[in-house]
């Protein structure tokens, strides 16, 4: 099974700050990568496939990067409602696991 | 509006079994893949498994805790997903939420990710 390791597991930060997450897989996964974002009490919103690809109706502050076995999610200028924690997940083969998350606060 | 809605969740104890059901509208089901997916309280999100639309195989794949365990089936009939678990144990306590497994082409390769979800039922199991 492919295991997924997301660093930072917290992170605080302010409005307006720049933030990068990152996510590594144990075995290469091609670009087959989704971020997800959830927040207390809902269920998760996706945000990123295909490690790059915006979903359709997410802001443009949010970006991916990354290929093989590295990957990155960047937040350009923090907003108030994007606190809430970010799951990275491998497409390539099942099991899809997910990292353990990562949980964005406010300084 | 594409919506799924799942219900069936409940207080069991350690052995019993319990089926979850996930209705879907809005959106043609029978061409869907469908995935569950859990989250036990505090913690991070577990995928449980998937199944692919009955045009593409209708196989089924799962995680290692729930292999055995647990059964995704569909009925394309009344657009629902269900989720039957046998031989529950504690660690099995979560909110279980379906989604969309949903395939895009670019570039000539298909990538699969969950983009609609469900609000997600709680499970608890407990003596």
């Amino acid at each position: 099974d492919i295991q997924m390791t997301q660093s930072p597991s917290s992170l605080s930060a302010s409005v307006g700050d720049r933030v990068t997450i990152t996510c590594r897989a144990s075995q290469s996964i091609k670009n087959y990568l989704n971020w997800y974002q959830q927040k207390p009490g809902k269920a998760p919103k996706l945000l990123i496939y295909a490690a790059s690809s915006l979903q359709s109706g997410v802001p443009s502050r949010f970006s991916g990067s990354g290929s093989g076995t590295d990957f990155t999610l960047t937040v350009s200028s923090l907003q108030p409602e994007d606190f809430a924690t970010y799951y990275c997940q491998q497409s390539y083969n099942p099991p899809h696991n997910f990292g353990q998350g990562t949980k964005l606060e406010i300084k | 509006e594409v919506q799924l809605v799942e219900s069936g969740g409940g207080l069991v104890k350690p052995g019993d079994s319990l089926t979850l059901s996930c209705a879907a509208s809005g959106f043609t089901f029978s061409n869907a893949w469908m995935s569950w997916v859990r989250q036990a309280p505090g913690k991070g999100l577990e995928w449980v498994g998937r199944i692919k639309s009955k045009t593409d195989g209708g196989t089924t794949d799962y995680a290692a805790p729930v292999k055995d365990r647990f059964t995704i089936s569909r009925d394309d009939s009344k657009d629902t997903l269900y989720l039957q678990m046998n031989s529950l144990k504690t660690e099995d306590t979560a909110v279980y939420y379906c989604s969309r497994w949903f395939g895009e082409l670019l570039s000539g390769y298909k990538y699969y990710y969950m983009d609609v979800w469900g609000k997600g039922t709680t499970v608890t199991v407990s003596s």
